[in-house]
Parts: C-alpha cells; structure tokens; sequence
C-alpha cells in the first residue's frame, strides 16, 4: 500500500508571500497525484490533477510540479482566502490514497 | 452543475450497520465517472473509503474491506454506502463525492455537503 506523506505539518505564512507544500509518496506514482483545499467546516475542493493540470476556476497563482516520488504544490502569493489545509491524494490501481494534510496558517 | 446530498441516520449504535445514500442531482450516475465516499474524523485527514462505477464494479479502501459495501440505483440517481458492525472509530464525517474521467482520473470535482454520523448507545 502506498504511503503519501505531506510536510510541513503547518505552514504559518504572511499574505503575499509564497507557500511551498510538499508530498512523497511511499513509491513512484508517476502523475498520478491531486492536491485538495479544505476550509473549515468545507468540503474540499480539487485544485490540480495529473500532478499539475490545475482544475476548473482554479487560480495561476496554484501550481503543481513533480513526478515519481515527490511532489510540489506552489501557491505564488497567498491570498487571505487561501489559508486552509491542503491534502495531496494518489490515484493508483483500484485505490485512492490521502496525504496527512499542511495546514497553512496566517504568520 | 453537479451537486450530491448525503441522507442518513446520524446516530448509529455500536455493532450495528450504518447506511448512507447519495442523490446525485445535475449529471447522470450513469455517466463515464466513478462516484465514491471519503471519511474523516473530526480535525483530522480524510480517508478514501471506496468508490462504484454506475455498472456495479467497486474498489474499496483495503483496511475496511469487508465491512464497507457500496450500491448504485441508476434509477434514482443515487449511490449508497454501507458499514457493517460500527464502532466509535466510525463516528466520522462522510462525505459522497464524483470522480471524474477524461480518460483518466480527473479528481474528485464534486463533493457532497458532508454527514457526521455518531456511534454510540
């Protein structure tokens, strides 16, 4: 079974500057990696698929890089509605796995 | 646009079995996606439970297998979970959801407003 480990846990970021969250997975999944947005007391919300196509009305400044093993999700200049947590997911055969999330708070 | 409403008891007691139904509003469940149910306990991460393509076929989350079945009635437009012999590690946020397809998984584009189902006596 595939591991997806995200880091940090939390991230404490100022407004207008740039988040980096980071997910490894236990082995390679290729592409197939999806990273999440969760608000509190939200349902999430898809942003980026195949590790960096970004989703249906989804900002620039959310991108998504690598392939294999590790994975990136850059948010360029964080906007006051994008403090959240985050979740990467991998869509392997016939199962779906979820990372442990980063929580990106306001420094 | 897609919208999907969980309905259920939101008290289940311990050993018995918890049933959850999704009715899936502005799109076909008959449509070339796979529909699914993800949990998560209050504050912490979300875990996929498993999902059912409109013709029957399902995958489930290894770790509970065999007590988790998943149902589809295409007639309704809906999709309904089952966990058998719950206990209070059950009591969690359930969420229905869509993932889609072009050609190849998409993401989970659509989500359910979510349920929080307890058990307990």
């Amino acid at each position: 079974e595939i591991v997806m480990t995200q880091s940090p846990a939390t991230l404490s970021v100022s407004p207008g500057e740039r988040a980096t969250l980071s997910c490894r997975a236990s082995q390679s999944v290729s592409s197939n990696l999806a990273w999440y947005q969760q608000k509190p007391g939200q349902a999430p919300r898809l942003l980026i698929y195949g590790a960096s196509t970004r989703a249906t009305g989804i900002p620039a400044r959310f991108s998504g890089s690598g392939s294999g093993t590790d994975f990136t999700l850059t948010i360029s200049r964080l906007e006051p509605e994008d403090f959240a947590v985050y979740y990467c997911q991998n869509y392997g055969t016939y199962i779906l796995t979820f990372g442990g999330g980063t929580k990106v708070d306001i420094k | 646009q897609v919208q999907l409403q969980e309905s259920g008891p939101g008290l289940v007691r311990p050993s018995e079995t918890l049933s959850l139904t999704c009715a899936v509003s502005g799109a076909s469940i008959s449509d070339e996606n796979w529909w699914t149910w993800v949990r998560q306990p209050p504050g912490k991460a979300l875990e996929w439970i498993g999902e059912i393509y409109h013709g029957g076929t399902t995958n489930y989350q290894p770790s509970l297998k065999g007590r988790v079945a998943l149902s589809v009635d295409r007639s309704q437009n809906r999709f309904s979970l089952r966990v058998t012999s719950v206990t209070a590690a059950d009591t969690v946020l359930y969420y229905c959801a869509r993932e889609i397809y072009r050609g190849h998984f998409s993401g989970i584009d659509s989500w359910g407003q979510g349920i929080l189902v307890t058990v307990s006596s």
